[in-house]
């Protein structure tokens, strides 16, 4: 059983638009959640990540963190091309050496 | 910019036969990790070695061991491949353990086992 979901599979985005990518762990040891996004043929770079209740906003992108139900949820505005990728959710349990990994959002922004 | 290198890009091999793959990091981090991504894209922790210590996922065959001469240098051996190990490998390292610093990825190696 996957401790971290993420929703939805794949998502289709007309440029320009805002693409919502949610994360959900069934663990409340959770303590950190970090979004990684990884272009086709290349390695996962991470993008953002949260511990505290709220949001937090870096250019395009927004996360938010609601604790209580384990959810974080990536907001990218004015979606671009070069923003198609597959974006993975990961959570980290009492920040030991270990992430649990969704298995990912794949990401397309449509010209 | 790549600060982790890893080699091959790309391996085909038959069943049975010994591999292994280099990694090494030039950010003076304390941990490095072994991934392994399936056909599905989900990526499953095999090895983390922080300070000479070693923590292996439980679930990862016997035939795979990391080695490793220095903290910038994580090798990865598999003993005898079977089918079911065909993925992209990917190395990784960080400052201290993963659950709390970003983790920076090499670009992978792909092996294919015929």
């Amino acid at each position: 059983q996957q401790k971290v979901q993420q929703s939805p599979e794949s998502l289709i985005v007309p440029e320009g638009g805002m693409a919502s990518l949610n994360c959900t762990s069934s663990d409340r040891n959770v303590d950190y959640f970090w979004w990684y996004r990884q272009h086709s043929g290349k390695s996962p770079k991470m993008l953002m990540s949260i511990f505290s209740n709220g949001e937090k906003e870096e250019g395009r992108f927004t996360v938010h963190l609601n604790k209580a139900s384990l959810h974080t949820s990536l907001h990218i505005r004015d979606s671009q091309p070069s923003d198609s990728a597959l974006y993975l959710c990961a959570a980290s349990i009492d920040s030991n050496y270990q992430l649990i990994w969704g298995s990912g959002t794949k990401l397309i922004i449509k010209p | 910019e790549t600060a982790v290198f890893q080699t091959p890009n790309y391996h085909v091999t038959q069943v049975g036969n010994e591999v292994s793959f280099n990694c090494k990091q030039t950010l003076g981090h304390d941990t490095m990790y072994w991934y392994k991504q399936d056909s599905k894209k989900l990526l499953k922790i095999m090895f983390s070695y922080n300070n000479k210590q070693l923590i292996v996922n439980e679930t990862v065959p016997r035939r795979f061991s990391p080695q490793s001469s220095d903290k910038a240098h994580l090798n990865l051996r598999i003993k005898s491949v079977e089918p079911e190990d065909s993925a992209v490998y990917l190395c990784a390292s960080s400052w201290g353990l993963a659950g709390a610093e970003t983790l920076y990825f090499g670009s992978g190696t792909r092996l294919t086992v015929l």
